[in-house]
C-alpha cells in the first residue's frame, strides 16, 4: 500500500494568516482526501482533491477557505486560509487506488 | 453521512478474541464494507474490506451477514497494542461520492492486560 508523508507535523499560527499543509505519496494514486479532526472527535471529509481540476468540497467547506491543489497522482496541498481560534484541529490527508486508503499521521494545528 | 451503527466502546482481555459489530442496514449493493482504526496520535490505518464473502489477512477477519445489513470485525487475540478506535465504514463508489470515505463515531476497544 502506499506511503504518505505529509508535513508540517505540527504548527503554531497567528490568527489571520495562512498554513499550507502538504501531502507527498510514494506512488501513483487516483484518489486523494483531506479530513479535519477535532480533539477527541472523528473525522471529518473536507474535499476530494482531483488531479488537474478543482477540488470537490463537502457541505460546510469552501474553496476560499480551503484551497486545494493536485498537480499530479502523487502530490496534493491543503491551506487553511484567514485562521481563526476555531481552525485549530488535526487536518490528514488519505489517498489510495482500490482497497483501503492510506492516512498521513496528520498536522495539528494551533491556531492563536 | 455516516451509515454505518457501532457501540460507542467494548472491553477485551489480552489474548482473547474480538468481536466488533457494526450495523448498516441501508447498504446498497455497490457499497463496499471497511473497516479502520486509528491507534492514539495517529492517523487512521487500513483493516480489511468486503463486499459480499467473509474476508481474512493477517490483521482480522471481516464476517459479513448474508443480508449484508450487518458485519463484524474479528480480533483472533487481542494485544494491547490493538487498543484503538475502529471505524466501520460504507465506501460508495456511485456518482458524486465516487470512493469516498465518510467516518462515524467508531467503537472505541479498551484491551486490558
Amino acid at each position: 500500500s502506499a506511503v504518505i508523508s505529509q508535513k508540517p507535523s505540527r504548527d503554531i499560527c497567528q490568527r489571520g494568516t495562512s498554513l499550507t499543509i502538504q501531502c507527498q505519496v510514494d506512488s501513483q494514486v487516483t484518489m486523494m482526501f483531506w479530513y479535519r479532526q477535532q480533539p477527541g472527535q472523528s473525522l471529518t471529509l473536507i474535499a476530494t482533491a482531483n488531479q488537474g481540476s478543482e477540488a470537490t468540497y463537502e457541505s460546510g467547506f469552501v474553496i476560499d477557505k480551503f484551497p486545494i491543489s493536485r498537480p499530479n497522482l502523487t502530490f496534493s496541498t491543503l491551506t487553511v486560509s484567514n485562521m481563526s481560534p476555531e481552525d485549530s484541529s488535526i487536518y490528514l490527508c488519505s489517498g489510495g487506488q482500490g482497497g483501503g486508503y492510506t492516512f498521513g499521521s496528520g498536522t495539528r494545528l494551533t491556531v492563536v | 453521512d455516516a451509515k454505518t451503527t457501532q457501540p460507542n466502546s467494548m472491553e477485551s482481555n489480552e489474548e482473547e478474541p474480538v468481536h466488533l459489530p457494526c450495523n448498516h442496514s441501508t447498504i446498497s449493493g455497490t457499497d463496499y464494507i471497511h473497516w479502520y482504526r486509528q491507534l492514539p496520535s495517529q492517523g487512521p490505518e487500513y483493516v480489511i474490506h468486503g463486499l459480499t464473502s467473509n474476508v481474512n489477512n493477517r490483521m482480522a477477519s471481516l464476517a459479513i451477514a448474508e443480508d449484508r445489513k450487518s458485519s463484524t470485525l474479528i480480533l483472533h487475540r487481542a494485544t494491547l497494542r490493538d487498543a484503538a478506535v475502529y471505524y466501520c465504514i460504507l465506501r460508495d463508489f456511485r456518482g458524486s461520492t465516487l470512493g469516498r470515505l465518510y467516518f462515524g463515531r467508531g467503537t472505541q476497544l479498551t484491551v486490558w492486560p
